[in-house]
């Protein structure tokens, strides 16, 4: 069935460090993709989208491009602040539907 | 603007009994959409709700059920409660169904059954 994979972690960097979490999914058709954040004790926040092949969502520094060829989205930033420390969900649309179909979350910690 | 509210926002319950959990969308917005987050299933789709009408369900078993009231609130129940039904439930409303609404989640009510 259609699905996320997102790279396991959990990742820990160091602060201005360069961060990529790998995202690819399968789908029929061409969903939208998107990235969540989701902080301690919160609930998840939408961090960028992408609605069709070759956009690029972009947000806070953060930056992910759709790729249908090879099926990704990886998130990007350039330097990573203490402040992005969180889980970070990729996830896909259920085609039409509210149905968001998420990756496991990639915890992410920065360290002064 | 107010977010979307949940509540309650913790819960202990135990295996065998019903829980009923609510949300709050955001003014004027009217669909809903439920997921259940597990550290061991990550999240999952639970249902949605647009007018009243449940629009989509996930593969979820019956004791798992929902409603959407005409001021587009929503509840959520779940009965013979079992263990594994320990998770964080996250309820999100957008304004309209379809991708091109931005869902807007709730803290979450975080649910443990002993």
């Amino acid at each position: 069935g259609d699905s996320v994979t997102q790279m396991e972690g959990p990742v820990t960097l160091s602060e201005e460090a360069f961060l990529t979490i790998n995202c690819t999914y399968t789908a029929t058709g061409y969903p939208s993709l998107f990235w969540y954040v989701q902080y301690p004790g919160e609930g998840l926040q939408l961090l960028l989208k992408a609605t069709k092949a070759d956009d690029k969502g972009s947000n806070k520094g953060f930056e992910a491009t759709y790729r249908k060829e090879t099926t990704s989205f990886h998130l990007e930033k350039g330097s990573v602040q203490v402040s992005d420390s969180a889980v970070y969900f990729c996830a896909r649309d259920g085609g039409g539907s509210e149905k968001l179909v998420f990756g496991k979350g990639t915890k992410l910690t920065v360290n002064p | 603007k107010a977010g979307v509210t949940q509540t309650p926002r913790y819960l202990i319950k135990t295996r065998g009994q019903q829980v009923t959990l609510s949300c709050s969308p955001i003014s004027g917005h009217r669909s809903v959409s439920w997921y259940q987050q597990t550290p061991g299933q990550g999240l999952q789709f639970l249902f949605e709700y647009f007018s009243e009408t449940q629009r989509n369900k996930g593969n979820f078993p019956g004791r798992f059920s929902g409603r959407q009231f005409s001021n587009s609130r929503s509840e959520m129940n779940v009965s013979t409660l079992e263990l594994g039904d320990s998770a964080l439930y996250l309820c999100a409303s957008s304004l309209g169904r379809g991708t091109y609404n931005e869902q807007f989640f709730g803290p979450g009510t975080r649910l443990t059954v002993l």
